[in-house]
């Protein structure tokens, strides 16, 4: 059984940061490329960015909206994938979710979801 | 940017069909895919590659892709199924791109 379980959000400042946690299970980590979505409250789904497995070089991709502030990274030893939020605005109030696509040429899709973890971001 | 537009929402009858659309700039030469999200669940992927439904959706669920417009058709629609229903489609200005949502409800 797939299993995505995300750790890490909260509450912060404007301006502040945070690190998201997904555990991954059930799936060859190491070969996914994994993606995070969020979605702010009441409003739909919103794509952040992508990591590709290393063996097809490990690279990101992000939306406008958190490219520079956003880092996505994974450890493959730990079965992991981060999501690094700096300088927080907020409108960056959503609820987090980690994804595991398929992605081939001209198409993706996200085959997988954990459950969330919300991120407020409030003085 | 690339942009996917869908109704907010739809209404039909328990054991009707329901059709949601998608409408995007040649959405017919891409891939499109649907999520179902019910309240407080996370969304689930219910067609891929315009019409394959994953393992363990039911058959009424079914997706179609031409010209401009992918739909989700939902035959036989249960009381189960009333869900947020979002499109997802790839393109070059932005990998993954969804639609709006529409809610469905079963009245």
């Amino acid at each position: 059984e797939v299993q995505l379980v995300e750790s890490g959000g909260g509450l912060v400042k404007p301006g502040g940061s945070l690190r998201l946690s997904c555990a991954a299970s059930g799936i060859t980590f190491s070969n996914a490329w994994m993606s995070w979505v969020r979605q702010a409250p009441g409003k739909g789904l919103e794509w952040v960015g992508r990591i590709k497995s290393k063996t097809d070089g490990g690279t990101t991709d992000y939306a406008a909206p958190v490219k520079g502030r956003f880092i996505i990274s994974r450890d493959d030893s730990k079965n992991t994938l981060y999501l690094q939020m700096n300088s927080l605005k907020t409108e960056d109030t959503a609820v987090y979710y980690c994804t595991k696509g398929y992605w081939a040429v001209a198409q993706v899709y996200l085959d997988y979801w954990g459950q969330g973890t919300l991120v407020t971001v409030s003085s | 940017s690339y942009e996917l537009t869908q109704p907010p929402s739809v209404s039909v009858s328990p054991g009707q069909t329901a059709s949601i659309t998608c409408s995007g700039d040649k959405l017919g030469d891409k891939y499109a895919c649907w999520y179902q999200q019910k309240p407080g669940q996370s969304p689930v992927l219910v067609i891929y590659q315009d019409n394959k439904r994953p393992s363990g959706i039911p058959e009424r669920f079914s997706g179609s892709n031409s010209g401009n417009t992918a739909t989700l058709t939902i035959s036989g629609t249960q009381a189960m199924d009333e869900a947020d229903y979002y499109c997802q489609a790839w393109d070059s200005s932005s990998p993954v791109v969804f639609g709006g949502g529409t809610k469905l409800t079963v009245l």
